[in-house]
Parts: C-alpha cells; sequence; structure tokens
C-alpha cells in the first residue's frame, strides 16, 4: 500500500531564509508524488508534481522537490521564503494504476515570520 | 487554469437535516469526481470515487447511504449529507479529473464548510 509520512507537522521560518519541508514516501511501484498547498479555508492548489520524469521537479512560486529514490523522499525547498508562503503543505502520493485517488500526508504548517 | 467550483462555500443546518453540495467543471468536462473530507487540522481523507453515469464507490468506513453522491453530468457531481449530525461538521472539498483519462491532471474545488448545529 502506499503511504506518505511528512515529518514535520510545523514549520518555522524567517522571511528571506531557505524552506524544507520533509517527506517519505512508501510504494511498491514507481509512484507519483505530488505537493499541495491550501491557505486557510481554501482549496488545494497545486505546487508541483514527480511523473517519473526528471527527479528535480520545479513547481510554481520557486518551490522544487527532488525524487531520491534510494531514501524514498521527496521533500520541497524553496531557497527564499516569503510572507505568502504562510500555508499548509500536503505531500501526496498517487495510487496504484492511476485511477486518480490521492493518498495525503498529514501536512505540514508553515509560518513565515517578518 | 481549469477551475472547480463548489457550492455552497459555507453552510450551516441544524441537526438531522440533509445539507446538498455541488461540484461543477466550469470549463472541462470530468468523467471522474472525488470527494474529500477534512477535519479541523487534519489532512483529507477520500470519502468516495464519482464516475459519471454510475454508481461512487465509496472508501472503507464511508457509509453510503449516509453520504449520497450523485455523478448526473460530465459538469456536475453533488455530495448529500443527510440527517447531519454535529459529528459531520467538516471540510468537504471535490476534486476532478478531465476527459485526458488516468493521465488527466486533477483540479481542486474551494471546498465547503459544513457545520452542524
Amino acid at each position: 500500500a502506499q503511504s506518505v509520512t511528512q515529518l514535520d507537522s510545523h514549520v518555522s521560518v524567517s522571511e528571506g531564509t531557505p524552506v524544507l519541508l520533509r517527506c517519505n514516501y512508501s510504494s511498491s511501484y514507481s509512484p507519483s508524488l505530488f505537493w499541495y498547498v491550501q491557505h486557510p479555508n481554501k482549496g488545494l492548489q497545486l505546487l508541483l508534481k514527480y511523473t517519473s520524469a526528471a527527479t528535480l521537479v520545479k513547481g510554481i512560486n520557486g518551490f522544487e522537490a527532488e525524487f531520491k529514490k534510494s531514501e524514498t523522499s521527496f521533500h520541497l525547498t524553496k531557497p527564499s521564503a516569503h510572507m505568502s508562503d504562510a500555508a499548509e503543505y500536503f505531500c501526496v502520493v498517487g495510487d496504484s494504476g492511476n485511477t486518480g485517488k490521492l493518498i495525503f500526508g498529514q501536512g505540514t504548517t508553515l509560518q513565515v515570520k517578518p | 487554469g481549469a477551475v472547480v467550483s463548489q457550492h455552497p462555500s459555507w453552510v450551516i443546518c441544524k441537526s438531522g437535516t440533509s445539507v446538498k453540495i455541488e461540484c461543477r467543471s466550469l470549463d472541462f468536462q470530468a468523467t471522474t469526481m472525488f470527494w474529500y473530507r477534512q477535519f479541523p487540522k487534519q489532512s483529507l481523507m477520500l470519502m468516495a470515487t464519482s464516475n459519471e453515469g454510475s454508481k461512487a464507490t465509496y472508501e472503507q468506513g464511508v457509509e453510503k447511504d449516509k453520504f449520497l453522491i450523485n455523478h448526473a453530468s460530465l459538469t456536475l457531481s453533488t455530495l448529500t449529507v443527510t440527517s447531519a449530525h454535529p459529528e459531520d461538521s467538516s471540510f468537504y472539498i471535490c476534486s476532478a479529473r478531465g476527459l485526458a483519462g488516468a493521465r488527466g491532471e486533477l483540479f481542486f474545488g474551494e471546498g465547503s464548510r459544513l457545520t452542524v448545529l
């Protein structure tokens, strides 16, 4: 069965400093992996996705993530945090068979301090 | 990008009443829609998969008679919470996938917050 584990429930950074949100996955096949962002009381926005192409995936708003099979990780990074980045971030794995079902991690709350 | 609209965004109802939430794909045809539930400060849990013209497939532990899902057209799926109780209060989010099939990108609605008094 597929699963994702977000290693930090809460991350706090200062504006202008790097962001690292950690995610480990478990999958018996080559997974599709996603990062979504959710602002308060809003739906979800896709930041980026990995689907077995390049291991370094660039997304919107300066975010990127690197797929590391040996470490079963898909950590999300951004060189310089902006106040508007404060939100909830979900690491997500697509289930086998590309049915469209998504399995969500528990989420990481990113706080950005001025 | 593609837009998925949910209505209502907020709804408050009395215990025992039924509430219908709509999920519409505004600029594409969605063969498959998914309904998720999110409790405060928690992750999203898939409730059911809705395919146009067929019965929804519910995840384990989700009561199909309580959460009625209808996907009557390629642009509309509805979730009806029947005989709602306070424990049904939650944030309900739908996502939709277009006619590109399994490789079609998923788009999420803005969510509907249900409060049952």
